[in-house]
């Protein structure tokens, strides 16, 4: 079956700019999490995301934001760009409520410039 | 959910067992122990996990401990392929509840040749 699909692979971006990542989960997975990867301060939670609603959320600022769709596909966005947002942003879904692992999409690098 | 101590690094040799520990000495009774692993700029790869038994997949062994303050990953006939960041995470799974993986700094294993 296909994996956890992440587009675009890389993107550069400009201070103050706006971006929006893409997922697509497995098929039949209905949660959602993404992640931020930093050299600092490693692989950080940000959101997850079943059913459309937002259930969880890690410790960032207000200029990440998230959404799921009615088929379960996902996106983030990350207003007004810094620096220290450059990052490999993973998605991870997983089926609903039970003890299986999460599988993850290769990511996408965000360079902010 | 509990924090999880591993070693920093470790060394194993190619066709060899690496067997990678973690503590987990505050670990709670509806927490699981899982296991996954980072090869270099990709996505974390779920290996496997466990509440209390020991187990077994494709990929690897979990031994827990009886008490459950620690386990240890086994990758039973180590390839080079395994050279990888090895992350032990403690997460609490109860049925249709959020759940994060929270991440450590992991074990970076390399196998050599």
């Amino acid at each position: 079956k296909a994996g956890v699909t992440q587009t675009p692979r890389y993107l550069i971006k400009t201070r103050g700019q706006q971006v929006t990542l893409s997922c697509s989960p497995i098929s039949g997975h209905r949660s959602v999490s993404w992640y931020q990867q930093t050299p600092g301060q490693g692989l950080q939670f940000l959101f997850e995301y079943f059913s459309e609603t937002q259930r969880n959320k890690g410790n960032f600022p207000g200029r990440f934001s998230g959404r799921q769709f009615s088929n379960s596909r996902s996106e983030m966005n990350v207003s007004t760009l810094e620096l220290g947002d450059s990052a490999l942003y993973l998605c991870a879904s997983t089926s609903t409520g039970g003890v299986d692992g999460y599988t993850f999409g290769s990511g996408t690098r965000l360079t902010v410039v | 959910d509990a924090k999880t101590t591993q070693p920093t690094s470790m060394d194993c040799a190619e066709g060899r067992a690496a067997n990678l520990p973690c503590n987990h000495s505050t670990i709670s009774g509806n927490e699981y122990v899982y296991w996954y692993r980072q090869i270099h700029s990709q996505g974390p790869q779920y290996i496997i996990h466990g509440l209390k038994n020991n187990e077994t997949n494709e990929m690897a062994s979990l031994i827990i401990t009886e008490d459950r303050k620690s386990s240890t990953l086994i990758l039973p006939h180590a390839t080079l392929r395994d050279t990888a960041v090895y992350y032990c995470i403690v997460v609490k799974i109860s049925s249709g509840s959020a759940r994060q993986l929270t991440f450590g700094s992991g074990t970076q294993l390399t196998v050599l040749p």
